[in-house]
């Protein structure tokens, strides 16, 4: 069974920083690509990032390039997004997910874990 | 690149069937048939229903369908059941630097 656990997330001042983790398994960790989403609570879902299977191919979405960068650590079955420059509109519930293929786009997300909030406020 | 148009909400009666549109542009729905369609009930992650416009994952439940014509993809829901009220969201890869834009969702509630 796919398992995608989501941490590091928590209240952070705007302009600080903050990592983000997901412990990916179940499934064959090098085998897909991955992706980040998130969702202001209440409110729809928004694709943040991706990266494929081995980490070179990457994408960002406009709202967040320049500030947020993804990563993967296939030894560890770990997925991170490390969140620079944090802003009051970052605030949200991040949430990973599975692609399902290897690289990262066209895809969809065939597997999403439970989420970590994110709160950016003074 | 803004999210897709979906209804607010749509409501139908245990048995009957409903229908979800969801509007893009011909850069997004109407040029990729790599549309998706997530359920969400509170409090839970999302689960995709259908892929690829119309392609049901494994193990997924046949009372749900999808199309497309033009820049506008549709969900079906056949044979509404209580179980299926939940918010719905589709979502469409668009070649552009952000890559995947989802739709506005859709509450679907079971009378």
């Amino acid at each position: 069974e796919v398992q995608l656990v989501e941490s590091g997330g928590g209240l952070v001042q705007p302009g600080r920083s903050l990592r983000l983790s997901c412990a990916a398994s179940g499934f064959t960790f090098d085998g897909f690509a991955m992706h980040w989403v998130r969702q202001v609570p209440g409110k729809g879902l928004e694709w943040v990032s991706a990266i494929s299977w081995n980490g070179a191919g990457i994408g960002y979405a406009d709202s967040v390039k320049g500030r947020f960068t993804i990563s993967r650590d296939n030894a560890k079955n770990s997925l991170y997004l490390q969140m620079n420059s944090l802003r009051a509109e970052d605030t949200a519930l991040y949430y990973c997910a599975k692609g399902q293929n290897t690289y990262y786009s066209p895809n969809y997300f065939d597997s999403w874990g439970q989420g970590t909030l994110v709160t950016v406020s003074s | 690149q803004s999210a897709l148009t979906q209804p607010a909400s749509v409501s139908g009666s245990p048995g009957q069937s409903i229908t979800i549109s969801c509007t893009g542009t011909s850069s997004d729905i109407g040029f990729y048939n790599y549309v998706s369609w997530y359920q969400q009930h509170p409090g839970k992650a999302p689960k995709v229903m259908i892929y690829d416009v119309s392609n049901r994952p494994s193990g997924g439940s046949d009372r749900f369908s999808g199309s497309k014509s033009g820049n506008t993809a549709s969900l079906t829901i056949s044979g509404l059941q209580a179980e299926d009220e939940a918010d719905y969201y589709c979502a469409s890869y668009t070649g552009s630097s952000t890559s995947y834009v989802f739709g506005t969702g859709t509450k679907v509630t079971v009378l």
